[in-house]
């Protein structure tokens, strides 16, 4: 199974700046066939199901701010949620799709 | 709006089995446009994908739960359901539904809807 790992497991960011979240993957996510990197990225606030973000490491899901954006290629991947709301605060997830069974990172905790 | 609602169970026995439901509205079970999906997230733990199930019936296990595990779909009640037998206290857990873009993002499973979550513990 690929393993995701994210980095870090959580983190304190000030309302208004930049809060970055890391996730490798112990394998290739990108297919050479497509050039595709195969991951997604989630956001869980407390007592709710996760929301799906961003797929394709950098496509954003309709009605998502622009505010949240994805990058990294391969096995190297980051979400960078820019100027900071309070509704952020949430734990992120990061999941691959390359190939069955699929898995999630252990997820990273957003505080303000 | 697509709206996935888990029921069940929220004991159950060890060595018992695990039985959810999900029931679907705003969409159908029937497209063959997606994946319908279980995952489930443990104290502590990550997320955790179960399998998931097509309309036509075919389904795709984590081989993690092969042994235990299945999943169904019922198009005239637009649901479909999980059993995982023989449960030890590691199944505790809120267990999701989800949508899974599969057969519509290029058999790449991403999940865009989600159930509410149920919580299920396993426990004498």
């Amino acid at each position: 199974d690929i393993v995701m790992t994210q980095s870090p497991d959580s983190l304190a960011v000030s309302l208004g700046e930049r809060a970055t979240i890391n996730c490798k993957s112990s394998q290739s996510l990108l297919y050479s066939s497509n050039k595709k990197n195969y991951i997604a990225w989630y956001q869980q606030k407390p007592g709710q199901p996760p929301k799906l973000l961003i797929y394709w490491a950098s496509t954003r899901e309709s009605g998502v701010p622009d505010r949240f954006s994805g990058s990294g290629s391969g096995t190297d991947f980051t979400l960078t949620i820019h100027n900071l709301q309070a509704e952020d605060v949430a734990v992120y997830h990061c999941q691959h799709y390359h190939s069955p069974p699929f898995t999630f990172g252990q997820g990273t905790k957003l505080e303000i | 709006q697509v709206q996935l609602q888990e029921s069940g169970p929220g004991l159950v026995r060890p060595s018992q089995t695990l039985s959810l439901t999900c029931t679907v509205s705003g969409g159908s079970v029937s497209s063959n446009r997606y994946y319908w999906s279980w995952i489930r997230q443990r104290p502590g733990k990550g997320l955790e994908w179960l399998g998931y199930v097509y309309y036509s019936g075919g389904r795709y296990y984590n081989p993690s739960f092969k042994s235990r595990i299945d999943m169904s779909v019922d198009t005239s009640k637009n649901q479909f359901s999980l059993r995982l037998i023989s449960v030890t206290a590691a199944d505790s857990a809120v267990y999701y539904c989800a949508r899974d873009r599969g057969p519509s993002n290029g058999g790449s499973s991403i999940f865009d809807y989600w159930g509410q979550g149920t919580q299920v513990t396993v426990s004498s």
